[in-house]
């Protein structure tokens, strides 16, 4: 079964600050790797999907990478803002299951 | 379009009691999945479908857990009988294509509470 682990649990930066977001998995045999981002009550709104061919995708100021030897995706944001503030959640689509980590809460401070 | 829609938005019930979740997915995309989320136990897929079929219901906990899709644009997830640990965040989502390979897009999902 896939293993998939966010680290840290939580984050807090000033405004202005490149930050990076770690998820990392237990194996390399996935379709695709999709960032969420959820805001406090609300649903997963998509952020950005890399299939697995795929190396990195970017959307605005986010960025995201995909290591599979490594089993390691990042997420770049530049230049961070207060409204960026939420949780972030990495999903790994593989077989007939999308495996979710538990996130990253961040918070950016103005 | 609207986006994933899901009703009710919150359900607070006792324990016992049937209580039965809507979703209708986004226009044209083949795939529905059900999650629940806790502080726990964090997201977990509970089944999905493709073109209606239900594919892979490992995810669901009990019996007691039970999600049709009669059409391609409505389904349920029904729990009966309810209990104080069923309380979650239902959420529904849906997606292009007929197996896991692609995006997936997120309803505002249902708080229920069993008490």
């Amino acid at each position: 079964k896939q293993e998939v682990t966010q680290i840290p649990a939580a984050l807090s930066v000033p405004e202005g600050e490149n930050l990076v977001l770690n998820c990392s998995f237990t194996d390399s045999a996935i379709y695709n790797l999709q960032w969420f981002r959820q805001d406090p009550g609300k649903g997963l709104t998509s952020l950005l999907l890399i299939q697995s061919s795929q190396r990195e995708q970017t959307s605005g100021r986010l960025n995201a990478s995909l290591d599979k030897s490594s089993g390691r995706s990042t997420l770049y944001i530049a230049a961070s803002q207060p409204g960026d503030s939420a949780t972030y959640l990495c999903a790994i689509g593989a077989g007939n299951q999308f495996y979710f980590g538990t996130g990253t809460s961040l918070t950016v401070i103005p | 379009d609207a986006g994933v829609i899901q009703s009710p938005r919150h359900e607070v019930t006792e324990m016992g009691q049937e209580v039965t979740l809507r979703c209708k997915p986004i226009s044209g995309h083949n795939s529905l999945f059900w999650y629940r989320q806790t502080m726990m136990r964090g997201l977990e897929l509970l089944i999905y479908f493709n073109n209606n079929v239900p594919i892979d219901d490992s995810g669901m906990p009990e019996d007691r857990f039970s999600a049709k899709m009669p059409n391609a644009s409505f389904s349920t997830l029904k729990i009966q009988p309810s209990e104080p640990r069923d309380s979650a965040v239902y959420f529904c989502a849906s997606s292009w294509t007929a197996n896991t390979h692609n995006e997936q897009f997120f309803g505002p999902g249902t708080r229920l509470t069993v008490l």
